[in-house]
């Protein structure tokens, strides 16, 4: 099993440009979320999915979109990049709920200049 | 809502010694308590969990926590750290039935020969 890939794993966009960082997994889980890194700021929760066809905001939705087709993808779209989205992107899954482990893909580190 | 707060940002201490990172929870409700790791340049991985039971809880690489109601605490512990334990340690917490996490600010442990 791969578990969670994440591509690209760096990214440098102008500001305006838009992007999607995608994340896969292979593990058959039905929930899957997209979190942000900043220094000194632990990891904010973007959007999540409990499954194909359902997406729920988190902490810091704002400039952000997400779609969930399939079970396996969850992709997410940055519309007129920032520099406040500069970041480490973290996607992660699991089974089900808030009370099993997550599984963390490597990261794609984006700078927005 | 919950929240996570630690205490600590950073956290120097010498091979073969003892460590303790500190957590604290403020919620209304009952609570999932977990510790994540990420060493460099990767995503997290999960320590251990508190979800009910026994208040001491143990993880891998000898990590352990305790579970303190009273206090709202769940402080990580190791008796004796290693130079790979080098890394940023997370607390999070998650309410029942809750879909997702809140992640505190993390602790850096560095580990010095």
């Amino acid at each position: 099993n791969a578990g969670v890939t994440q591509t690209p794993k760096f990214r440098i966009l102008k500001i305006g440009q838009s992007m999607t960082l995608q994340c896969a997994q292979d593990m058959n889980h039905n929930y899957m979320y997209w979190y942000r890194q900043d220094p000194g700021m632990g990891l904010k929760l973007i959007y999540y999915s409990v499954g194909a066809g359902i997406t729920d905001k988190g902490e810091v939705p704002n400039g952000y979109n997400v779609s969930r087709s399939t079970t396996e993808d969850f992709p997410l779209r940055l519309e007129l990049a920032a520099p406040s989205q500069t970041s480490v992107y973290f996607c992660a899954s699991n089974l089900e709920g808030a009370h099993n482990e997550q599984f963390f893909g490597p990261g794609t580190r984006l700078t927005v200049l | 809502a919950q929240s996570v707060t630690q205490l600590d940002s950073q956290v120097p201490v010498f091979e073969e010694a003892p460590v303790e990172l500190r957590c604290n929870y403020s919620s209304s409700v009952s609570v999932y308590l977990f510790w994540y790791v990420q060493y460099p340049n990767q995503g997290l991985q999960l320590l251990l969990k508190y979800l009910s039971g026994s208040t001491l809880v143990k993880g891998i690489n000898g990590f352990e926590a305790e579970f303190n109601k009273s206090q709202t605490s769940f402080h990580l512990r190791k008796p004796s750290v290693h130079i790979s334990d080098t890394a940023e340690y997370f607390c999070a917490v998650a309410g029942p039935g809750a879909n997702n996490l809140f992640f505190g600010t993390g602790t850096r442990l560095t580990v010095i020969p």
